[in-house]
């Protein structure tokens, strides 16, 4: 099976460009979650939803960054304007309804705001 | 703040031997609680999960957790260079179906011939 599927693996930009980052959960999986990594900060969550429906968005850092999730296999967080302090890896992970709480994550999107 | 905090490292052990990496957590309700390895430019990985107290055993690991001093560990036996990477300690404070890992900044484990 394939896991989680994100897109692009690697993305330059310019300040104050738009930057939208893809994400394909695992087939049957319920949740979706959105996670920012740096060095200073660590793995943060930004956003999940359940059901296509977000839950919690306190983590998303202000109005710049926004996220959908229009059907089952396909969500993107976009950012507009992007900033240099945007630069991170950006995580998606999903896991299934019930069972373990194990979240499964993909590639991750590398950042660059130039 | 809910937090969970971890030894940074780097830790450096000899090949063969145990590496011992340590977690603690503020909220007091968490259920759930794991292991993810992460290597150098790759995505977390999952190890363990563990939910009761006591010892969890899977191969080369285990997993220990202790609600009352809020505290998680992770063994591994007979480290291997292959076993390099960083360790994050992920903890659920969420409750009734809500979901909210927080990860702590990892341990970086080093295993040297």
């Amino acid at each position: 099976d394939a896991g989680v599927i994100q897109s692009p693996r690697h993305e330059v930009t310019e300040m104050g460009q738009e930057v939208t980052l893809r994400c394909k959960p695992i087939s049957g999986h319920d949740y979706l979650f959105w996670y920012r990594q740096t060095m200073m900060r660590g793995l943060e969550l930004l956003i999940y939803f359940n059901n296509n429906v977000p839950i919690d968005d306190s983590g998303m850092p202000e109005d710049r960054f926004s996220a959908k999730m229009p059907n089952a296999s396909f969500s993107t967080l976009k950012i507009q304007p992007s900033e240099p302090r945007d630069s991170a890896v950006y995580f998606c992970a999903s896991r299934p309804r019930g069972g373990t709480d194990t979240q499964y994550f993909g590639p991750g999107t590398r950042l660059t705001v130039l | 703040q809910k937090e969970v905090e971890q030894n940074s490292g780097p830790l450096s052990v000899p090949e063969g031997a145990i590496a011992s990496l340590n977690c603690t957590y503020s909220d007091r309700g968490s259920q759930s609680f794991f292991w993810y390895r992460q290597y150098s430019g790759k995505s977390p990985e999952l190890i363990m999960f563990i939910y009761s107290n006591g010892d969890k055993e899977d191969g080369r690991f285990t997993a220990q957790l202790n609600k009352a001093s809020q505290y998680v560990s992770l063994l591994i036996r007979d480290s291997q260079p292959s076993d390099s990477a960083t360790y994050l300690c992920a903890v659920n404070m969420g409750s009734g179906g809500y979901n909210k890992l927080i990860f702590g900044a990892g341990t970086r484990l080093a295993v040297h011939p």
